[in-house]
């Protein structure tokens, strides 16, 4: 079955920097990859996703990039604010109905103030 | 948020008894998932269910059984409730339109077995 693994477990920038979170996966055909963030308490939320058959998307300060060839992707924040510090998942799957997802472990972003 | 709701919200239970967690959707959506949130562990899919008294497992599905009579509700049954049990269970749900893959979760049932 497919095999996410995500880095770093934690990372901890400063207000305004950017922060990067790297996610690899094992399945080629996986074809759809979603960031959730998930704030202390609260359920997942869906803040972006990707379909194989783009590189890139955008959404404000959020951008996701991803290297079929390597198998891996990677979530963009920019201009982080205090805000953003959550834990971010990644996961992957294969984009059809009722799709199943495998997540990765989690990145705890702190943003210092 | 999606119309996801999750009963109970906390629940304590003892080993060996039965704990039946309840997820109820009115989106009308054709899918759901059961999934548990363990640190260091990410989400696990333990079932999901692609249409009425149609399931399948997950990963991490021992232990655990689901039933769906009903497109709104996805139950999840702990049949003998065990210590490795304890963990924080979220239910999603997704539909089959062209933003097929998308899931979205439920507030969560955080369960205790001692």
């Amino acid at each position: 079955g497919e095999n996410v693994e995500q880095h770093p477990s934690t990372l901890s920038v400063q207000e305004g920097d950017s922060a990067v979170i790297k996610c690899t996966y094992s399945d080629s055909a996986s074809n759809y990859f979603p960031w959730y963030k998930q704030e202390l308490g609260k359920r997942p939320q869906l803040i972006i996703d990707i379909r194989s058959n783009v590189g890139e998307k955008k959404d404000q300060r959020i951008a996701v990039t991803l290297n079929k060839t390597a198998k891996h992707f990677s979530l963009h924040i920019t201009e982080t604010q205090p805000e953003d510090s959550a834990v971010y998942f990644c996961a992957a799957s294969i984009r059809t109905s009722g799709s199943r997802l495998t997540f990765g472990e989690g990145t705890q972003l702190t943003v210092n103030p | 948020d999606a119309g996801i709701t999750q009963s109970p919200r906390h629940k304590v239970t003892e080993t060996g008894t039965p704990v039946t967690l309840r997820c109820h959707q009115t989106e009308n959506h054709r899918y759901m998932y059961w999934y548990r949130q363990d640190p260091g562990h990410g989400l696990r899919l333990i079932h999901y269910s692609y249409g009425v008294k149609d399931t399948d497992k997950g990963e991490v599905s021992d232990g655990y059984s689901v039933s769906r009579s009903k497109t709104e509700d996805f139950l999840l049954t702990l049949e003998s409730a065990t210590s490795s049990q304890t963990s924080v269970y979220f239910c999603a749900i997704s539909d089959d339109s062209l933003l097929a893959g998308e899931q979205y979760f439920g507030p969560g049932t955080r369960l205790t077995v001692t």
